[in-house]
């Protein structure tokens, strides 16, 4: 079973900067594990973000972004909003399987 | 705007049967993937089956293979997930979503989850 780990908490200050990242278990992340990132809130369903490392969908709000960093796919919020405070998962692809990560719980405080 | 609905969830018994349903709407059902998702409560997001626009390929993760079966009726625009031989460890709420292509790569539009709690 491969295992994709994210921090499992975070905290940050309102109009600060954070950076969530996903490793993978089998090595270093690529462009071939095809990160893609998810927001969840307390309650309601996953809601994507980024896909293919940096690409944004049109609801993404522009202070998030993504990279790959150090051998890990990257999810960089920069001037927090309290809006932003949730759950984000990863989501990395092996031979085309699609394995979650455990999740970072963001807190902005 | 692109709407799925998830319906079918409820208690069942281990070892029994139950089938999901997802309606879409709002978007060309048959020219996209479509998947399931599930998760535990409390616990992580965790991939169950996608299968492709026009229903020619399927895949499981290894917890649903040999139990469930996921397909589709395109004239219904309608996502199925079949689930035998039920487990305890199978209690989640379980999310249909819309790949962003024909096959099977990536999650872009989510319903709201169906709750399926299996006990004795």
């Amino acid at each position: 079973q491969t295992v994709v780990t994210q921090e499992p908490s975070l905290t940050v200050s309102p109009g600060g900067t954070v950076t969530l990242t996903c490793a993978s278990g089998t090595g270093a992340v690529t462009s071939g594990h095809y990160p893609n990132w998810f927001q969840q809130k307390p309650g309601q369903a996953p809601r994507a973000l980024i896909y293919s490392i940096s690409n944004k969908d049109s609801w993404t709000p522009g202070r998030f972004s993504g990279s790959l960093l150090g051998g890990k796919a990257a999810l960089t919020l920069s001037g927090v909003q309290p809006e932003d405070e949730a759950e984000y998962y990863c989501l990395l692809y092996y031979n085309g399987a699609p394995v979650f990560g455990g999740g970072t719980k963001l807190t902005v405080l | 705007q692109v709407q799925l609905v998830e319906s079918g969830g409820g208690v069942v018994q281990p070892g029994r049967s139950l089938r999901l349903s997802c309606v879409a709407s709002g978007f060309t059902f048959n020219n996209y993937g479509m998947h399931w998702v599930r998760q535990a409560p409390g616990k992580r997001l965790e991939w169950v089956a996608v299968i492709w626009s026009d229903g020619s390929n399927r895949y499981y993760a290894g917890s649903a293979q040999g139990r469930f079966s996921i397909s589709r009726d395109n004239s219904k625009n309608t996502l199925y997930m079949q689930m035998n031989s039920l487990r305890g460890e199978d209690t989640g709420l379980y999310y249909c979503a819309r790949a962003r292509n024909a096959y099977s790569y990536g999650f872009e539009y989510w319903g709201q989850g169906t709750l399926v709690t299996v006990s004795p």
